[in-house]
């Protein structure tokens, strides 16, 4: 059974601070994997999808690896802003039907 | 705007009386989820729905029922609650599937006492 895992479960840093968040899946059969950020009283929001052929996939100041062999996703987050504290989590696709959710890490940015 | 809707938002019941949260999508997405959401476990998928007529069961099945009857609308439906289904409940849908870039509504905070 396909578990993920995130680590930190928290973290905070001042603003500016380049930053990576770790995903790591047990499965490496794995169709895609997706990050997504969580608002406070909203739902998700898709950040980035991985293929499982890709290394990385990039959009603004968002850069996400993927080591498929490895089992683990990285999201690095460029000189991060107080508007970037959120939610983060991440989400393994095996095939159609569902995707398998990491716990999030709860990332806060100080100004 | 595309967007995801469920309805209530908040809602606090007891334990027995039927509940139907309702979703809908704008998007002729073919592809619907539910999940709940609980501190210290992350998402889990309780159904899903790959088209109109088809639905089956994710991780956590057990006290939900499902249907999928129009293309847009996904309802979670809870026939006898109990407190272990107080929760925060998210639904999803894609274009085709799970392994899509997913839309989300902004969820359903659910206490049953």
């Amino acid at each position: 059974k396909q578990e993920v895992t995130q680590i930190p479960a928290a973290l905070s840093v001042p603003e500016g601070e380049n930053l990576v968040l770790n995903c790591s899946f047990t499965d490496s059969a794995i169709y895609n994997l997706q990050w997504f950020r969580q608002d406070p009283g909203k739902g998700l929001t898709s950040l980035l999808l991985i293929q499982s052929s890709q290394r990385e996939q990039t959009s603004g100041r968002l850069n996400a690896s993927l080591d498929k062999s490895s089992g683990r996703s990285t999201l690095y987050i460029a000189a991060s802003q107080p508007g970037d504290s959120a939610t983060y989590l991440c989400a393994v696709s095996q095939g159609a039907q569902k995707l398998v959710f990491g716990q999030g890490t709860r990332l806060t940015i100080n100004p | 705007e595309a967007q995801v809707t469920q309805n209530p938002r908040y809602l606090i019941t007891v334990t027995g009386k039927k509940l139907t949260v309702t979703c809908s999508q704008n998007m002729n997405h073919e592809y619907m989820s539910w999940y709940r959401q609980d501190p210290g476990l992350g998402l889990r998928q309780i159904y899903y729905s790959m088209n109109v007529e088809v639905t089956d069961k994710g991780d956590v099945p057990e006290g939900y029922k499902v249907s999928r009857k129009e293309k847009r609308n996904f309802p979670l439906i809870l026939e006898s609650p109990s407190p272990n289904q107080t929760s925060l409940y998210f639904c999803a849908s894609s274009l085709y599937g799970g392994h899509q870039p997913q839309h989300f509504g902004d969820g359903t905070r659910l206490s049953i006492l």
